[in-house]
């Protein structure tokens, strides 16, 4: 079965510093891939996603993610984290079966800044 | 143009009670996804609606849910009765198309004492 893990679910960091985000898959097709931001009191916004072509992809917020296929990651980076990017991230893959398209999350991770 | 919108934002209830949770999708989107999470796991999809047809409902925990969509637009998921394993946050999302992106509401967290 498909799956999407994140294996840290808190992270800590200081203001200014950067950030990488783990996100593994396990899906037997070309996958397509999402990044989702939760912040308190919002829905989930998309940061970014990968359907296929290059695979370093670049989203909003000033966030990038890099698909390795070897490695079955798309891990999230950002070279310079702000106190507003504290929040809940969760990575997903898109599971098209037949009649129907949804996604698989991982449990999420959690970031907080230090100022 | 407005987001996905959900209601209430908060439910407290005691169990063996019944909740209904609304859900108003983009304008124009006729896919319409649900999903819950459950405390400190995943978020895990219940069911998804085309129009006013349900595609695909694997994802539903057990026959005390009920999802409708009446006439394509808004949908409601009802929980009846509730249980204390009930209890997490529920979002909805919408889609344009099979397969474009899901855009995703500020879900509801559902309470069950």
């Amino acid at each position: 079965a498909q799956s999407v893990t994140q294996p840290d679910i808190h992270i800590t960091v200081s203001e200014g510093a950067s950030l990488e985000l783990r996100c593994n898959y396990s899906y037997g097709a070309t996958p397509y891939l999402f990044w989702y931001v939760q912040s308190p009191g919002q829905g989930l916004q998309l940061l970014l996603k990968y359907f296929s072509g290059d695979t370093l992809v670049q989203g909003i917020k000033g966030f990038e993610a890099e698909f390795k296929r070897s490695q079955s990651s798309f891990n999230l980076r950002k070279p310079s984290v702000h106190w507003s990017d504290a929040a809940e991230y969760f990575c997903a893959v898109g599971e098209d079966t037949s009649g129907t398209y949804k996604y698989i999350f991982g449990t999420g991770t959690r970031l907080k800044v230090l100022a | 143009e407005a987001g996905v919108t959900q209601f209430p934002s908060h439910s407290v209830i005691e169990k063996g009670q019944t909740v209904t949770l609304r859900c108003d999708p983009i304008s124009g989107h006729d896919n319409l996804y649900w999903y819950r999470r459950v405390m400190g796991k995943e978020i895990k999809f219940l069911l998804h609606f085309v129009k006013e047809s349900k595609q695909d409902e694997s994802g539903m925990p057990n026959n005390r849910f009920l999802a409708e969509r009446t006439g394509g637009t808004y949908s409601t998921l009802k929980v009846q009765p509730a249980e204390l394993e009930d209890s997490g946050v529920y979002f909805c999302a919408s889609s344009e198309n099979r397969g474009n992106i899901q855009y995703f509401g500020a879900g509801t967290r559902l309470s069950v004492l």
